[in-house]
């Protein structure tokens, strides 16, 4: 079965501008994570959303958000761009949402889409 | 203050030799994952552990969660080039959501 893909793959843009990210999770998953990476900082967690709902939220400003559509595709926009942002965003889908604690739930990751911002 | 860290953050080893990377922190998981991430690529899971003590081993590749379940290892026998990557553990807590990663451990095996 197809994988989870996150359009565009790479793009550029300038500080100021907002960008949106869209991430198409595997068939038949209802939960999609979003997370950043960095080589500074690693994988941070942005947020989760499961059946159209943000279910968690990692701690980032408010010019990070997201949303789920009803057939679980993920969209996440960044407004007023700073060159910090520059990144790769990492989508992320499971079979459900809720705790990934117990080990069950497991994520399965697109291959990014690299932002940088000029 | 980083939750997870790992240890080495970078690794270059010849084919053939055996490696060991560490992922430690002094808060308690339920569960312990590790991924291999590949440049131009997402992390891809590699095992999930979730008894403390718990071992598990994939081909040359092994896991162990601690006792206390706040630190795990990855031993990789026989290192072959295929294995370079960045290696990555992630803990989940609790009823988070979430799942929270360490920085990585770059490896490079040189043939």
């Amino acid at each position: 079965k197809a994988g989870v893909t996150q359009t565009p793959r790479y793009l550029i843009k300038t500080r100021g501008q907002q960008v949106t990210l869209s991430c198409s999770p595997i068939s038949g998953h209802r939960s999609v994570s979003w997370y950043q990476q960095t080589p500074g900082q690693g994988l941070q967690f942005l947020f989760e959303y499961f059946s159209e709902t943000q279910r968690n939220k990692g701690n980032f400003p408010g010019r990070f958000s997201g949303r789920q559509f009803s057939n679980s595709r993920s969209e996440m926009n960044v407004s007023t761009l700073e060159l910090g942002d520059s990144a790769l965003y990492l989508c992320a889908s499971s079979p459900r949402g809720g705790a990934l604690s117990s080990g069950a739930n497991v994520l399965t990751f697109g291959a990014g889409s690299r932002l940088t911002v000029l | 203050t980083q939750l997870l860290e790992q240890s080495p953050q970078f690794l270059s080893i010849q084919e053939g030799e055996n490696l060991t990377v560490y992922c430690n922190s002094s808060s308690v998981f339920s569960s312990l994952q590790w991924y291999r991430q590949e440049p131009g690529e997402g992390p891809v899971l590699l095992v999930t552990v979730v008894t403390g003590g718990e071992v598990k081993k994939l081909k040359r590749l092994t896991f162990q969660f601690g006792d206390a379940r706040k630190d795990s290892s990855l031993h990789i026998t026989a290192a072959q080039p295929g294995d370079t990557g960045l290696y990555l553990c992630a803990g989940g807590r609790g009823s988070q959501g979430n799942l929270i990663f360490g920085k990585g451990t770059k490896l490079s095996v040189k043939p």
